[in-house]
């Protein structure tokens, strides 16, 4: 059974830009969170997604969005890159939600420079 | 809203030794409680998960958790510890129906041979 997929693994950006990443849940699962994780704040949510619905959204400026596919695939979005968004972007998936826990992606390593 | 405190950002152990990472939580409602792993350049493991049922929970690679709704912990255990625990192990926190897991700042563990 294939796990949860990120791409890229990678990124590097400039100041300004904007950037998409990707996630393929496992399948079957129909929930998709987000988290950034960064030496300074550890582990942050930013939003999780089922059945292409944002459920829940974290503390997060407006430039970080998200959406989910019919086919539970989830992209998320930061527009006019920061310096501080510099991050391990991790991608979660569970059947439904908190209750049955996360399996993670490898994550996708986003630098601004 | 619902957080965890995790004690110590830092635990050494020997080899074979007990581990004991500490977590304590915060919550208005009943609690989901979890524990991951991880290691360097990976994404988060679940190591196991309490949701109401019976307090001490069995994960895997012999780590056990017991849920003290008294004392709002949920400390994580090994009877001996293995080169191979070595990483960095976080508390999460949900709560029903919310979907927005909170993670502790994590606790990096360092086994000594």
């Amino acid at each position: 059974k294939a796990g949860v997929t990120q791409t890229p693994r990678y990124l590097i950006k400039t100041r300004g830009q904007q950037v998409t990443l990707s996630c393929s849940p496992i399948s079957g699962h129909r929930s998709v969170s987000w988290y950034q994780q960064t030496p300074g704040q550890g582990l942050q949510f930013l939003f999780e997604y089922f059945s292409e619905t944002q459920r829940n959204k974290g503390n997060f400026p407006g430039r970080f969005s998200g959406r989910q596919f019919s086919n539970s695939r989830s992209e998320m979005n930061v527009s006019t890159l920061e310096l501080g968004d510099s991050a391990l972007y991790l991608c979660a998936s569970s059947l439904q939600g908190d209750a049955y826990g996360y399996t993670f992606g490898s994550g996708t390593r986003l630098t601004v420079v | 809203a619902q957080s965890v405190t995790q004690l110590g950002s830092h635990v050494s152990v020997s080899e074979g030794a007990l581990v004991l990472l500490r977590c304590n939580y915060s919550s208005s409602v009943p609690p989901y409680l979890f524990w991951y792993v991880q290691y360097p350049n990976q994404g988060l493991q679940l190591l196991l998960k309490y949701t109401s049922a019976a307090t001490l929970v069995k994960g895997i690679n012999g780590f056990e958790a017991e849920f003290k709704k008294s004392e709002t912990s949920f400390h994580l255990t090994k009877p001996s510890a293995h080169m191979s625990d070595a990483a960095e192990y976080f508390c999460a926190v949900s709560v029903r129906d919310n979907n927005d897991m909170r993670f502790g700042a994590g606790t990096r563990l360092t086994v000594k041979p």
